[in-house]
């Protein structure tokens, strides 16, 4: 299948600061990828979708203000958690998709500690 | 999206084959059947998709009922490595997938 690359795969940060994610798809252009946040022992919760050159569109209860999506080419995505807190360590992962394709592929996952 | 409806967890001996059940008893027309699977600590994986026939690929086989309210994922010969949490997920080609709590499969050796 088709490789989705997000980095970096685990950060530790602190309590106020910023963390950015990247995900990537290496061997196909992504028209849309998604977000997603996984809580220890629950399954994946989507948080937002985002189109190459749009806005990211966010599902309800995520603030778009503190998760900014950014999705500027074809083959990157950023999610950067701003003003992170202790309440916002999760397991994040993305996904991946191309107009040519039905289904999605994702990225190994960050794991965010925000201590 | 329809909902889906799978078993909590299931066991299977490392060898034979796991077959993994999924109800969507209200799937509309058009909407496929993804399965994907998560194995601890990882991000999902794609395993297959399907609308109407069955599909075969390099890791599993999927059969979905004439009626097209249920569907069953086949590995058919399951290693250690196959234990994860599998997803069955309904939803049109190319929108976004909504994860359910999914099936945790444990191949014993």
């Amino acid at each position: 299948g088709a490789v989705v690359s997000q980095h970096p795969s685990r950060v530790i940060c602190k309590s106020g600061t910023s963390v950015k994610i990247e995900c990537r798809s290496l061997d196909f252009q992504a028209t849309t990828m998604f977000w997603y946040r996984q809580f220890p022992k629950q399954s994946l919760m989507l948080m937002a979708t985002s189109n190459e050159g749009s806005k990211a569109t966010y599902e309800q209860g995520v603030e778009k203000d503190k998760f900014l999506i950014n999705h500027a080419s074809l083959t990157l995505s950023t999610l950067t958690v701003t003003s992170a807190h202790p309440e916002d360590s999760s397991f994040y992962i993305c996904s991946a998709q191309s107009s040519m394709n039905t289904e999605a592929f994702f990225g190994q996952g960050t794991r965010l500690t925000v201590v | 999206d329809a909902k889906t409806t799978q078993p909590p967890s299931m066991d299977c001996a490392e060898g034979r084959a796991a077959n993994l059940p999924c109800n969507h008893s209200t799937i509309s027309g058009n909407e496929y059947v993804y399965w994907y699977r998560q194995i601890h600590s990882q991000g999902p994986q794609y395993i297959i998709h399907g609308l109407k026939n069955n599909e075969t690929n390099e890791m599993a086989s999927l059969i979905i009922t004439e009626d097209r309210k249920s569907s069953t994922l086949i590995l058919p010969h399951a290693t250690l490595r196959d234990t994860a949490v599998y997803y069955c997920i309904v939803t049109l080609s190319g929108s976004r997938l909504t994860f359910g709590e999914g099936t945790q499969l444990t191949v014993n050796p």
